[in-house]
């Protein structure tokens, strides 16, 4: 079975630019999560989606959306970039949200770097 | 959510037993344990869990100590390919049903031949 996945593998922009990151989960879930992980550095939470309605956000700025489309899939976008958002992007899937055992899966992510 | 401290290094020789541990002091109750390792250019891969008892699976062990205070996570054969960086997290459902992954900066292991 296919594991979560991330496209593109690796992007490069300049600051200003707009970019949008995607990620398929794995078949059957339907929560997606978006993580940012700077070099050194644990992944840091940015956002939570499930059922399409955004369930929990990190401490980022307006600058980063997302959203999650009716197959379950989602996107990350990140406006008027900056050098600090170089970093690997993760996407993470798990069945669903709430209390009890909710294993998230994760992508190999996006590297984004920022020139 | 509860933070979590984990020594930042630590070597191990390979077929030996791999002992990781990880503070909790302030979780609560209803928070699950969670283990996860990221190898180099990878995304992290889900190790085990736990919220009271001990814990075995094909991977490895989670033992959580009685006051749910500390956890040890223990990979009872380390080969080359266990050397990642091990994060111990602890989840909590809030009120919206988000299920956040708080990652610290974890554990480099090093398999050592």
């Amino acid at each position: 079975d296919a594991g979560v996945t991330q496209s593109p593998t690796h992007l490069i922009k300049t600051r200003g630019q707009h970019v949008t990151l995607r990620c398929s989960p794995i078949s059957g879930h339907k929560s997606v999560s978006w993580y940012q992980q700077v070099l050194g550095q644990g992944p840091q939470f940015i956002f939570q989606y499930y059922e399409k309605e955004e369930r929990g956000r990190g401490n980022f700025p307006d600058r980063f959306s997302a959203r999650q489309f009716p197959n379950y899939s989602s996107e990350l976008n990140v406006n008027a970039l900056l050098l600090g958002d170089s970093a690997l992007y993760l996407c993470a899937s798990s069945f669903r949200v709430g209390q009890g055992h909710q294993p998230q899966h994760f992508g190999d992510g996006t590297r984004l770097s920022i020139l | 959510d509860a933070k979590t401290t984990q020594p930042p290094s630590m070597d191990c020789a390979e077929g030996r037993a791999a002992n990781l541990p990880c503070n909790h002091s302030t979780i609560s109750g209803n928070e699950y344990v969670y283990w996860y390792r990221q190898i180099h250019s990878q995304g992290p891969q889900y190790i085990i869990h736990g919220l009271k008892n001990n814990e075995t699976n094909e991977m490895a062990s989670l033992i959580i100590t009685e006051d749910r205070k500390s956890s040890t996570l223990i990979l009872p054969h380390a080969t080359l390919r266990d050397t990642a960086v091990y994060y111990c997290i602890v989840r909590v459902a809030t009120q919206t049903g988000a299920n956040n992954l708080f990652f610290g900066t974890g554990t480099r292991l090093t398999v050592i031949p």
